[in-house]
């Protein structure tokens, strides 16, 4: 009973943008859309997180569409670290995360 | 400043016999969690700690499984008679605590093989 769709790998070549699309079509109201990310090895970062409205730090982009059902996060210039499983998840908490399996991007030379 | 470390890194066990593995969260950092994540998966969730007091441990899987957080610090995942299935990354994550949106910041994890 997933909450959240997202494709299970993507190819980026360095310096490009990588978009990263997430369905999540039965979101509410109340819940937030959290991104982290996980390279190989390590634990999990927090990139972004957004409600509505669209975010942007110094890591990422989070464009959530008008009636919320998917959003997409954008590295605008990917490197090689950028290579990594990310993770999108809904909550009405950041003390309530669900990981699912998430996008494994590799960033290509 | 540091972040979140786990002792040991890497935790070779027995069948059957007992494990703690500890986190070393951010200092001021009053909430803390612990998820456990198997090979390929997502990390689960299993205890979060307000302070000293278990907030929600919903995620335990059994009563082999118990975790302390004696002074709001320090917190030691316990687990006994140890399973196959238990082998895993297990990790921990702290944050502020203050605000229901505050950032998780997680350690490396410890990695458990239980033989």
């Amino acid at each position: 009973d997933a909450k959240t769709t997202q494709p299970p790998s993507m190819d980026c070549a360095e310096g490009r943008a990588a978009n990263l699309p997430c369905n999540h079509s039965t979101i509410s109201g109340n819940e937030y859309v959290y991104w982290y990310r996980q390279i190989h090895s390590q634990g999990p970062q927090y990139i972004i997180h957004g409600l509505k409205n669209n975010e942007t730090n110094e890591m990422a982009s989070l464009i959530i569409t008008e009636d919320r059902k998917s959003s997409t996060l954008i590295l605008p210039h990917a490197t090689l670290r950028d290579t990594a499983v990310y993770y999108c998840i809904v909550s009405p908490s950041a003390r309530q995360l669900t990981f699912g399996s998430g996008t494994q991007l590799t960033v290509l030379p | 400043g540091a972040g979140v470390s786990q002792t040991p890194s890497n935790k070779v066990t027995e069948k059957g016999k007992y494990v703690e593995l500890r986190c070393d969260p951010i200092s001021g950092h009053t909430a803390l969690y612990w998820y456990r994540q198997s090979l390929g998966q997502g990390p689960e969730f299993l205890i979060y700690f307000q302070g000293t007091g278990a907030a929600d441990d919903s995620g335990l899987p059994n009563d082999r499984f118990f975790a302390v957080r004696p002074e709001g610090s320090v917190s030691t995942l316990k687990i006994q008679r140890t399973e196959r299935g238990d082998s895993a990354v297990y990790l921990c994550a702290s944050a502020r605590g203050g605000l229901e949106t505050d950032t998780q910041y997680f350690g490396p994890g410890t990695r458990l093989t239980v033989l």
